[in-house]
């Protein structure tokens, strides 16, 4: 049964890094791609990026300069870095698995809640 | 950047009628591949996204007939008969085929 699990703080200052980590079960990350989506309160789906089964890795260019997505294949876990946050950052962090061709998400995490404040 | 707009932003329908959203996107989602990375999903109230279509027409697992994609190029339909309960919730479309991936601002399922 294919699972994703996101664990991460709920509470981040401005300017601080969010640090977010997926953790998969029913696949592998080395045979399917996984991105993270995120979602203001009550908005749309925004997609931040993703990182290939081969382990390389795209982003949104929008957010490009603040990221970073990395895994371990031994724990089949995926991660989300993110600095500089600021408060607009705040939202649910989904990771989705990548379906067999490629470009949709046929599974998806709970999401986890992320609020910028001080 | 692909901009998706939906429409409606909001339907009202009764429990066993039928509705349709439409999705167009600001440029084609033919791949060099040939092939048209565009889905449907819904996300039911507290919930995450659940895929319901997907590369334009093919419906995932355990997803009901009722639900049916179509289209081409730029323009898209999700077609929902028969309504059900379960059915309620927003509904969105999703882009695969450039980056960024990006999705349209969703379309509100609520009864009437």
């Amino acid at each position: 049964q294919v699972r994703l699990k996101e664990s991460g703080p709920r509470l981040v200052q401005p300017s601080q890094t969010l640090s977010v980590t997926c953790t998969v079960s029913g696949f592998s990350v080395t045979s399917y791609h996984v991105s993270w989506v995120r979602q203001p309160p009550g908005k749309g789906l925004e997609w931040v990026g993703a990182i290939w089964k081969g382990g390389s890795t795209d982003y949104n260019s929008a957010l490009k300069s603040r990221l970073s997505i990395s895994r371990d294949t031994s724990k089949n876990q995926v991660f989300l870095k993110m600095n500089s946050l600021q408060t607009d950052d705040t939202g649910t962090y989904y990771c989705a698995k990548h379906g067999n061709w490629g470009g949709y998400f046929d599974y998806w995490g709970q999401g986890v809640m992320v609020t910028v404040s001080s | 950047d692909v901009v998706m707009t939906q429409t409606p932003v909001s339907l009202s329908v009764s429990l066993g009628g039928q509705v349709s959203i439409s999705c167009r996107s600001s440029q084609s989602l033919v791949h060099n591949n040939g092939n048209t990375y565009l889905s449907w999903y819904l996300q039911k109230p507290g919930q995450s996204p659940q895929l319901l279509i997907y590369k334009v027409s093919n419906r995932f697992s355990g997803i009901s007939d009722r639900f049916s994609g179509s289209g081409s190029g730029t323009d898209f339909t999700l077609k929902i008969s028969r309504v059900e309960p379960d059915d309620l919730g927003v509904y969105y479309c999703g882009q695969g085929t450039q980056y960024p991936y990006t999705f349209g601002a969703g379309t509100k399922l609520e009864l009437k």
